[in-house]
């Protein structure tokens, strides 16, 4: 069955930098973009970024563009999530979500990790 | 990108239907129809329940059904149930090549 299983959260203070992984089991990894979306504590969700299933294409929300980077490494099945320059208010729940469509993409969500919580304090 | 409009929240009685709206604007929810819904109940990953405007992923019951309508979509819940309570977000293509979601409703069974 599809997994994805983020790990690489916890607390950083303001300034610093922190890396997100989400493994993926259960399909072919390369065949699907791939998306993170948070959530900040008691708030709504957030889209992110999106990365094409072969890592070519990468777009990001405007709140984290220039700060965050998403990449993929398809021979470990794994995505990532570079946080650079973090800020209080991107303290969430990050969930790495599949793309619905393979080999392409849909801004549809099928499958998601449990999260994993990022705080930023000092 | 502006998150896309819905109601903080919705009620029904057991076995009503109700509906949820999400509008945002022709670069998002009325240029695409590319809009989907989540469920999400507390302390939960969300849940896909509707996608291309319309469609059901497999499992899902035939009890939502979604639509649009120019700039706004809807989510309906017929025959609401007691596990229908939860939080559920719309989330529409942008022209951006992202993604916005919405700003999220809670539904809550009488």
């Amino acid at each position: 069955q599809v997994q994805l299983v983020e790990s690489g959260g916890g607390v950083v203070q303001p300034g610093r930098s922190l890396r997100l992984s989400c493994a993926a089991s259960g399909f072919t990894f390369s065949n699907f973009a791939m998306h993170w979306v948070r959530q900040a504590p008691g708030k709504g969700l957030e889209w992110v970024a999106i990365i094409s299933y072969d890592g070519r294409y990468k777009y990001y929300a405007d709140s984290v563009k220039g700060r965050f980077t998403i990449s993929r490494d398809n021979s470990k099945n794994t995505l990532y999530l570079q946080m650079d320059s973090l800020r209080a208010e991107d303290t969430a729940v990050h969930y790495c979500a599949r793309d619905h469509r393979s080999g392409g993409s849909s801004y549809f969500f099928d499958y998601w990790g449990q999260g994993t919580l990022v705080t930023v304090s000092s | 990108q502006s998150a896309l409009t819905q109601p903080a929240s919705v009620s029904g009685s057991p076995g009503q239907s109700i509906t949820i709206s999400c509008t945002g604007t022709s670069s998002d929810v009325g240029g695409y129809n590319f809009v989907s819904w989540y469920q999400q109940h507390p302390g939960k990953a969300p849940k896909l329940v509707i996608y291309d405007v319309s469609d059901r992923p497999s499992g899902i019951s035939n009890r939502f059904s979604g639509s649009k309508s120019g700039n706004t979509a809807s989510l309906t819940i017929s025959g609401l149930q007691a596990e229908d309570e939860a939080d559920y977000y719309c989330n529409s293509y942008t022209t951006s090549s992202t993604g916005v979601f919405g700003t999220g409703t809670h539904v809550t069974v009488l």
